[in-house]
This record gives C-alpha cells, structure tokens and sequence, in this order.
C-alpha cells in the first residue's frame, strides 16, 4: 500500500514553545490530509482536514491558532502546535487520501508523540 | 446517536476461535467502507476495503449490507497477533471519512 512518513515520531517540549509535524506522502500526491489526535485508550479524534493550497477545514472545539495547519505542496502538510501546554500532550496522527478512480483510500502515518512538560 | 458505531467490546477469545465485528453507520448516503487495524501505540493500518459483494482476504471476510447499514468483520482461526483494536471507517465521498470507535480484541493462548 501506499506510505505516509510522519516525523518526529517522539518529541517533548517545554511548556510555551511551538512544536512542528511533518506529514508526508511518500509515493503519491495527497491533496487531501487529515490530523488526528488520540488520547490513551481512546478513539482517533479528527482535528482537521488539510487542502492543498487552501485553508484548513477545522473540526468543531478545535483551535486554529493554536493548531496551525500548513499544506503547501501535494505531498506535506505539517501541523505546529502553539503554545503547547502539558494537557496537549497526545499521540498526533496523520493520514493522507489517495486518489483512486474507484474511490478513495487513506493511510495513516506513524504518529507523533507529544510530551509537553 | 453517533455517525458510526460499533461492538463496544472487548473481546477475548481462545486461539483458534471465530469472531465477528459489527459496525453501523447512520449515513446512507455512505459510500465507501474499511476495516483498519490499530496496535497499542500505533498508528491505524488498513486491514481490508469492504466492497458491495462482500470480500475475503486469508482468515478476514467483510460484508456489506446497505439496506441495514452495517458492516461486519469475521476472523476465522484466531491468532495471537491478531489482538488489536479494529476500527470501522465509512466514508461519504470525497474528502469525509469518520472513524468508529474501535472494537479492542484480545486472543488468548
């Protein structure tokens, strides 16, 4: 199947800074990519949907500013948390779409683990 | 009511044993469907599509059923590496995906 990178898959920041997620799609042009965040023993929850050369879709509850979504060339989309503070710490997920004739497949990356202390 | 719901789950089964997975979508303009399998602290992976007609892959069979609006998942000859949460996926078209809430399995030896 297709491959989607995702880096970095861990990371800890202090609490106040920024930190950035790459999404990339490795052999196909993702217009479309999603970013998911899971809590432990919980269910992915849909954050946003990336369009290439637009804006964000944001899921309800969710901060734009705070999550900064970027989806600049076909095959990356990065999302920077803001700010970050310890209660954002989760496992971020992103998926890409491929694009097929006979519908639509979407494949995830290997996740991100967020530590904010 | 949510979109897309499933068996809450868990299940524990003996190897070798035979489950099966139902999950149940509320939109019937869905038109396509997927079964993922999430490991602890991983990311999602597609196990299978779910086509129309049904579809078998190995121990893994999925159907289809339109007119009820669900979809189910049969593991035959349970293994241990099959102990995961699975994950039902309906899509409306386009860019619109929702997940269900994931059926968590466990196959005991």
């Amino acid at each position: 199947g297709a491959v989607v990178s995702q880096h970095p898959s861990w990371v800890i920041c202090k609490s106040g800074t920024s930190v950035k997620i790459e999404c990339r799609s490795l052999d196909f042009q993702a217009t479309t990519m999603f970013w998911y965040r899971q809590f432990p023993k919980q269910s992915l929850m849909l954050m946003a949907t990336s369009n290439e050369g637009s804006k964000a879709t944001y899921e309800q509850g969710v901060e734009k500013d705070k999550f900064l979504i970027n989806h600049a060339s076909l095959t990356l989309s990065t999302l920077t948390v803001t700010s970050a503070h310890p209660e954002d710490s989760s496992f971020y997920i992103c998926s890409a779409q491929e694009v097929w004739s006979n519908g639509n497949t979407i494949y995830f990356g290997e996740g991100s683990w967020l530590t904010v202390v | 009511r949510k979109e897309v719901e499933q068996d809450p789950g868990p299940f524990n089964v003996p190897e070798g044993a035979t489950v099966a997975f139902n999950c149940t979508y509320s939109n019937s303009a869905s038109q396509s469907f997927f079964w993922y399998r999430q490991d602890c602290r991983k990311e999602p992976k597609l196990l299978m599509s779910v086509y129309s007609s049904g579809n078998e892959d190995g121990r893994f069979t999925a159907q289809l059923n339109r007119a009820s609006q669900y979809i189910s998942l049969l593991i035959r000859d349970s293994k241990l590496s099959d102990s995961a949460t699975y994950l039902c996926v309906v899509g409306h078209g386009g860019q619109n995906f929702v997940f269900g809430p994931g059926t968590r399995l466990s196959v005991l030896p």
